[in-house]
């Protein structure tokens, strides 16, 4: 595709239904982000791929979210027992990777409403 | 890790005026700053980067200068105009794995 697709663009869940996101990324690009975003916020760092290994997890804000890219281009962030506090713009984002680092170009972003 | 902050939070200019946004970063390893405009609704897009090589780079009426010494970098508009309003974030890349911290971003108005 032309830029990065995610999906869905909205999603409602009841507290404690399980969620997933997908993030297909730009063709060829190494390196895949997800981020958070809540309302009038900037997007804070949940996980960081390069191909299918998960080089920094670091952001994901409990053990009940998930992240994987199995075969190093789609991804799915999946969200367990979701909660309140879970409700945001979920932004994946991927770039090439080289020796200097490259634009990392956003999808249009996952609203999730948790009811 | 890489620690991104943001200043100001909000800024209010007059059409024409310039404006200045501030960032520091708390990673000596990071060498790639980008800066994002993120319309209302809209997927964050780059509009202007600079690498750690280099101290100043200008596109039209925007420019972004570093200092990695003081590790700050800054956004700078001049004669803004009102399609100008947006929120802006700023972010640092760190070494050669690409992994990126955003700040907390700013929101511009220019005024009419």
């Amino acid at each position: 595709g032309a830029g990065v697709s995610q999906s869905p663009r909205y999603k409602v869940a009841k507290r404690g239904q399980d969620v997933a996101l997908r993030c297909d990324p730009i063709s060829g690009h190494v390196s895949l982000f997800w981020y958070q975003q809540a309302l009038g916020q900037g997007p804070e760092f949940l996980t960081y791929f390069q191909n299918e290994a998960q080089l920094d997890k670091s952001g994901l804000p409990s053990d009940r979210f998930f992240a994987e890219r199995p075969e190093g281009s789609v991804s799915t962030l999946k969200i367990q027992r979701t909660q309140q506090e879970d409700s945001a713009v979920y932004l994946c984002a991927s770039s090439l990777l080289g020796q200097m680092n490259t634009e990392a170009f956003f999808g249009q972003g996952t609203r999730l409403t948790v009811v | 890790g890489e620690n991104v902050e943001q200043h100001p939070s909000t800024l209010s200019v007059q059409e024409g005026d310039s404006a200045v946004i501030k960032c520091t970063y708390s990673d000596s390893a990071s060498n790639y700053f980008p800066w994002y405009k993120q319309e209302l609704g809209k997927r964050p897009q780059l509009i202007i980067d600079i690498r750690s090589n280099v101290g100043e780079k200008k596109d039209q009426r925007i420019a972004v200068t570093l200092n990695k010494t003081a590790k700050h970098f800054s956004l700078h508009i001049t004669e803004t105009q009102p399609e100008d309003s947006a929120v802006y974030f700023c972010a640092a890349s760190i070494g050669n794995n690409n992994d990126m911290r955003f700040g907390a971003g700013t929101r511009l108005t220019v005024k009419p």
